[in-house]
């Protein structure tokens, strides 16, 4: 019973923006909205959550839509090294649910 | 920088022993996770702990599994009779806030045999 749906796989071109989509449709309304990503035998690392409004910081964009059905993360300039697995996660409480994540390809 | 360490990296066991999986959160943080990964598999939660107690738990987490935190420093994961199907990798994580960034350790690379 997945609370997050991401496509499989993305590919951009390197120093091009990427728009990673999830669709959360039965969120609640004190669900918070988190992006994770995971390289390769490493753990997951931080990088973005947000609640209603949208939210900035150095690696990402996170866009929520107004009804909170679906959010975008935004990579602004993808580089090599953003190459990972993107996790989109609700997390209900203190319990965290992870999406299948997207597999991001870039391609230099 | 401060980051969460986990021992052992790999663990061997037989179905049926016990095993306990240790992880060092960082030093200020209060709030603590243990989570797995099924090979090829996405990161599935297992459990939450705060203020010495669990705050939230899966439906993976059953009566096998428990967390402790003995010392103040270690955060422990026993499994006390493995299966085949607890075969995974587990990551510990731990936070400053709520619902904050989490800071997850490299990971203990199961395998029951």
């Amino acid at each position: 019973d997945a609370k997050t749906t991401q496509p499989n796989s993305m590919e951009s071109n390197e120093e091009e923006p990427v728009h990673l989509p999830c669709n959360h449709s039965t969120i609640s309304g004190t669900d918070y909205i988190h992006w994770y990503r995971q390289l390769p035998s490493q753990g997951p690392e931080y990088v973005i959550h947000g609640l209603t409004s949208n939210v900035n910081n150095r690696m990402a964009s996170l866009a929520i839509a107004e009804d909170r059905k679906s959010s975008t993360l935004i990579l602004h300039r993808a580089t090599l090294r953003d190459a990972a697995v993107y996790y989109c996660i609700l997390s209900t409480g203190n319990q965290f649910y992870f999406g299948t994540g997207t597999s991001l390809t870039v391609i230099p | 920088e401060p980051e969460v360490t986990q021992t052992p990296s790999h663990q061997v066991t037989q179905m049926g022993q016990e095993v306990i999986l240790r992880c060092v959160p960082i030093s200020n943080h209060l709030y603590f996770y243990w989570y797995r990964q099924i090979l090829g598999q996405k990161v599935e939660f297992l459990v939450s702990f705060y203020n010495n107690e669990i705050s939230e738990k899966s439906e993976i987490f059953d009566d096998q599994f428990s967390v402790e935190r003995p010392d103040g420093s270690n955060f422990t994961l026993k499994i006390r009779s493995t299966k085949l199907e607890d075969s995974a990798m587990y990551f510990c994580a731990s936070s400053g806030g709520f619902p904050g960034e989490q800071y997850f350790g490299p990971g203990t690379r199961l395998t029951v045999t």
